[in-house]
């Protein structure tokens, strides 16, 4: 089954300790990318990757990094959380056209005390 | 970054037909128009996109404004099932920054 996969789906963690939210899909898109989603906020854009080795940011990259070794993780690290950063994680991916739809993972809940 | 406007929030009653509108008016003319959904507790998930003609699928239709100005996601019998949030954005080749916004929240009223 084609699909996204996102570890944890919910994580507590404290200020200032490193951590990492995995991402995977199977389905060979070169296209990868993260989001977080707040109240009245909606889904803003993080990272993204347009392939292997190549990364960008988004509009909200503060306080976040992102590696593409392999063409099916895109990994999320937050090597010094913040209580800001409590949100709602979704990763998505596609492929590379512009007009391929996006396919998103069923998302990971971050609390950061 | 081109920009869509949404309203916030729709009701509608079940088994009409329900029209979402989106205005993007800096569109260019490489930028595709694509809609989203997003029900409780989920991702969003794809439901249609198009760049000039009309557009239809087994979810909805997609109506696109002859100046490609705005555009109209079309459910048409709304069921329960169809509550969530509906995203409107565009993507081009030239840049791949995809700012989602709010959305409109659509309530199906039995």
């Amino acid at each position: 089954e084609a699909q996204v996969t996102q570890n944890p789906r919910y994580l507590i963690t404290v200020t200032g300790k490193k951590l990492t939210v995995t991402c995977s899909q199977n389905m060979n898109h070169e296209y990868m990318s993260w989001y977080r989603q707040d109240p009245g906020l909606g889904l803003r854009q993080i990272y993204y990757s347009m392939n292997v080795e190549v990364t960008d940011k988004g509009d909200v990259p503060e306080g976040y990094k992102v590696s593409r070794k392999e063409k099916r993780n895109f990994p999320l690290i937050l090597e010094s959380p913040s209580p800001n950063q409590t949100s709602l994680y979704f990763c998505a991916s596609r492929w590379g056209q512009p007009n391929s739809p996006l396919h998103f993972g069923n998302g990971t809940r971050l609390t950061v005390t | 970054d081109a920009k869509t406007t949404q309203p916030n929030s729709m009701e509608s009653n079940e088994e009409e037909p329900v029209h979402l509108p989106c205005n993007h008016s800096t569109i260019s003319g490489t930028d595709y128009i694509h809609w989203y959904r997003q029900l409780p507790s989920q991702g969003p998930e794809y439901v249609i996109h198009g760049l000039t003609s009309n557009v239809n699928n087994r979810m909805a239709s997609l109506a696109i404004a002859e100046d490609r100005k705005s555009s109209t996601l079309i459910l048409h019998r709304a069921t329960l099932r169809d509550a969530a949030v509906y995203y409107c954005i565009l993507t081009a080749g030239g840049y791949q920054k995809v700012t989602f916004g709010i959305g409109t929240k659509l309530q199906v009223i039995p």
